[in-house]
């Protein structure tokens, strides 16, 4: 039983590069939610998909785009990488708004 | 716009102690909260929560106290162990998972 799982783990990119960053869910989940949290501080909601086929801006959405590919999948890109982008990113997802969020582990980006 | 991070508060606790977490909420819609611990180096995990029609609820060693009035929440962890070392969030299930500013507890032994 996967539940939420993160890929890469880790990822060095330079100023100016682009990569998206995949999360994927096998838990039939209907809501998936994208976060940044940068060192010492909170949990920052960048989109998230209430449903497949729609996604919705939250807290900190400026050069990020996102794409529900399915049900399973809700993947983040970074066009032009910045190192103010340098955080990490975590990938959570619920049956409802109402109910309970998984999260994955993480991924660990560095922009240079 | 975008918000402005705050670093955490930081609650230091004898092993031992009782420990109690705040959070405030704004949204007076809002009607389920959750509590989430974050280990270092892990996502968040569930705890407890709670739905706005009760003012308290009870798990093993942690209690949660809503005050729908202030728009308050609180986390009361008893007999702290250095396992229950971590960052802990509340997060407002509304419309969108939204979570508070997070408090990092520490235990001293």
């Amino acid at each position: 039983n996967a539940g939420v799982t993160q890929t890469p783990k880790f990822q060095v990119l330079k100023t100016g590069q682009s990569m998206t960053l995949q999360c994927a869910q096998d838990m039939n989940h209907n809501s998936m939610y994208w976060y940044r949290q940068d060192p010492g501080m909170g949990l920052r909601l960048i989109y998230y998909s209430a449903s497949e086929g729609t996604t919705d801006k939250g807290e900190v959405p400026n050069g990020y785009n996102v794409s529900r590919l399915n049900k399973r999948e809700f993947s983040l890109r970074l066009e032009s990488a910045a190192p103010s982008q340098t955080s990490v990113y975590f990938c959570a997802s619920t049956k409802r708004a109402e109910n309970e969020a998984f999260f994955g582990q993480g991924t660990r980006l560095t922009v240079v | 716009g975008e918000s402005v991070g705050l670093h955490l508060p930081t609650l230091s606790v004898q092993e031992g102690d009782n420990s109690i977490i705040n959070c405030a909420y704004s949204n007076s819609a809002s009607d389920y909260f959750i509590w989430y611990k974050q280990e270092s180096g892990k996502g968040p995990q569930f705890i407890i929560d709670i739905r706005s029609n009760m003012d308290k609820r009870q798990g093993q060693r942690v209690t949660v106290l809503l005050n729908k009035t202030v728009k308050h929440l609180s986390l009361q962890i008893a007999a702290t162990q250095p396992g229950d070392s971590a960052v802990y969030f509340c997060a407002d299930l509304g419309n969108k998972l939204v979570f508070g500013a997070g408090t990092i507890l520490r235990v001293k032994s």
